[in-house]
C-alpha cells in the first residue's frame, strides 16, 4: 500500500529560527511529484512547495526548502527564519498510483511558532 | 483566478437526513477531487472527476455517497441518510491536467447531531 508518514505530530520553533519537518513515503513509481501543503487553523490548505522526483536538485521557495532523498524515500521541509504566520498544520502529500493525480496525505505536523 | 469555492461552509443536520455540498473549481481546471478530513488528520481521497467523467472512487465512498459533475464545471457531493461517522470536513480541490498541484477550497464542515 502506498503510504506517507509524518512522524512528528507537533513541532515548535522560536521566531526567526529554522525548523525541519520530516516525511517518508512508500512507492514503487520511478517518476512522481511530492508536495508540502500548509493548513492554517480554520483556513484553506495551500501549496508550500513541490518537488519533482526526477530532479536531483532540491526545490526552494523563498524561506521554504526541501531535502529530497529519493533512495531513502525521504522528503523533509525546512523553514528558515520562521515567522508567526508559519504556524499551521503541515501535510506532506504524494500522488497515488495511476494517472488520476489523487493525493495521499500524511497525518500532518502541527507547527507552533513562539515569539 | 477566483479560487475554488465551496458551499456551504458549515452544515449541521440531524442523523438520517440527506445533505448536498457544492464545489466550484477554478474555471480552467478539468480535474476535480473530493477529500474528507477528520479532526487532526490528513485529508483522505474520496473521488475524482476529469471533466464530467467520474473516473475513480475510494472504498471510503459508501453507497450513501454520490458525486456528480454534470457539465464538467461545478460538482456536488450528496450524502444520504447521514450517520454520526460522516461528521468531518469535506474538501474540494481542482487542478489542470497532469501533475499540476491541486488548489483547495475552504471546505464544508459537516456536523451530525
Amino acid at each position: 500500500a502506498q503510504t506517507v508518514t509524518q512522524s512528528q505530530p507537533e513541532m515548535s520553533v522560536q521566531e526567526a529560527e529554522t525548523v525541519t519537518l520530516s516525511c517518508t513515503y512508500d512507492t514503487s513509481e520511478s517518476d512522481y511529484y511530492l508536495f508540502w501543503y500548509k493548513q492554517p487553523p480554520s483556513r484553506q490548505m495551500i501549496l508550500v512547495i513541490r518537488q519533482e522526483a526526477y530532479k536531483q536538485q532540491n526545490a526552494t521557495e523563498n524561506r521554504f526548502s526541501v531535502n529530497f532523498q529519493k533512495a531513502a524515500k525521504s522528503f523533509s521541509l525546512k523553514i528558515s527564519d520562521s515567522q508567526l504566520g508559519d504556524a499551521a498544520m503541515y501535510f506532506c502529500a504524494y500522488p497515488g498510483s495511476g494517472n488520476t493525480g489523487k493525493l495521499i496525505f500524511g497525518q500532518g505536523t502541527t507547527l507552533q511558532v513562539k515569539p | 483566478d477566483t479560487g475554488v469555492s465551496q458551499n456551504p461552509r458549515h452544515k449541521i443536520t440531524k442523523r438520517g437526513q440527506n445533505v448536498t455540498f457544492r464545489c466550484d473549481p477554478i474555471s480552467e481546471h478539468n480535474r476535480l477531487y473530493w477529500y474528507r478530513q477528520t479532526l487532526g488528520q490528513g485529508p483522505e481521497f474520496l473521488t475524482y472527476f476529469q471533466n464530467e467523467a467520474q473516473l475513480e472512487k475510494s472504498r471510503l465512498l459508501s453507497d450513501r455517497f454520490s458525486a456528480e459533475r454534470p457539465k464538467g464545471s461545478f460538482s456536488t457531493l450528496e450524502i444520504q441518510r447521514t450517520e454520526q461517522g460522516d461528521s468531518a470536513m469535506y474538501l474540494c480541490a481542482s487542478s489542470r491536467q497532469g501533475s499540476q498541484p491541486q488548489h483547495f477550497g475552504d471546505g464544508t464542515r459537516l456536523s451530525i447531531l
